[in-house]
């Protein structure tokens, strides 16, 4: 079926340095949506994308939706500890409602 | 607090049991979706409900079932478990049914089958 791939699968950074992330698809996705999941909880919208070339914002973080459609990335810049926790892309590559996610970044920050 | 509730938080259940898991979703959305998040298959989309119908279908188990009913609640309704189907359990909801409708998640259900 189809999958998006998420990269990096961890990243452990010192706080107030930039983190970038990424998924890439082997299809064309028609909207982007990234979350982040705290343990124990429900993933939680960050930001969603629904055009091609898109770059939007949501404070200190940014996203854009790729030229291709087959990719997307998020930064976020001066992290903070309450930035820990597992960040998932997802998209939709139909017209249904259905999301696919990625297989999820886990990010630690150290104070 | 995405506005999405679900019960029960935690649910322990023995193999071959059944049980249901409910969800209400954010006032005024009309669809509903399920997930199930395991830690070896990742989010997994389960099915989606519009207004009550049936809208989309995911690699949900014949086991499984769902329903969203008038007040726009939905039930996901497990049954003859299994221990693989020990997993967590989300519930979203959006405004509409297609591709232009944010997904709003629950706290989720975390279901332990023994």
């Amino acid at each position: 079926g189809q999958q998006l791939n998420q990269s990096p699968q961890s990243m452990f950074i010192q706080e107030g340095e930039d983190v970038s992330m990424n998924c890439t698809s082997s299809s064309i996705f028609n909207t982007w949506l990234w979350y982040k999941q705290d343990p124990g909880e429900g993933p939680v919208l960050l930001i969603a994308l629904y055009k091609a070339g898109e770059l939007t914002s949501n404070g200190r973080l940014t996203a854009q939706f790729g030229i291709t459609r087959k990719d997307s990335f998020l930064n976020i810049s001066a992290s903070i500890p309450s930035d820990v926790g597992i960040y998932f892309c997802a998209g939709h590559s139909g017209n249904t409602g259905k999301l696919i996610f990625g297989q999820g970044t886990t990010l630690q920050v150290k104070p | 607090d995405s506005g999405v509730t679900q019960t029960p938080k935690h649910l322990i259940t023995a193999t071959g049991q059944r049980v249901t898991l409910r969800c209400s979703p954010r006032s005024g959305d009309l669809s509903v979706y399920w997930y199930q998040q395991s830690l070896d298959q990742g989010l997994q989309f389960l099915i989606q409900y519009y207004n009550g119908e049936e809208r989309a279908k995911g690699n949900i188990l014949e086991r499984f079932s769902a329903q969203q009913f008038p007040d726009l609640h939905s039930e996901l309704n497990l049954s003859s478990l299994e221990l693989g189907d020990s997993a967590l359990y989300f519930c979203a909801s959006s405004g509409g049914a297609g591709v232009d409708y944010e997904q709003y998640f629950g706290p989720g259900t975390r279901l332990t089958v023994t």
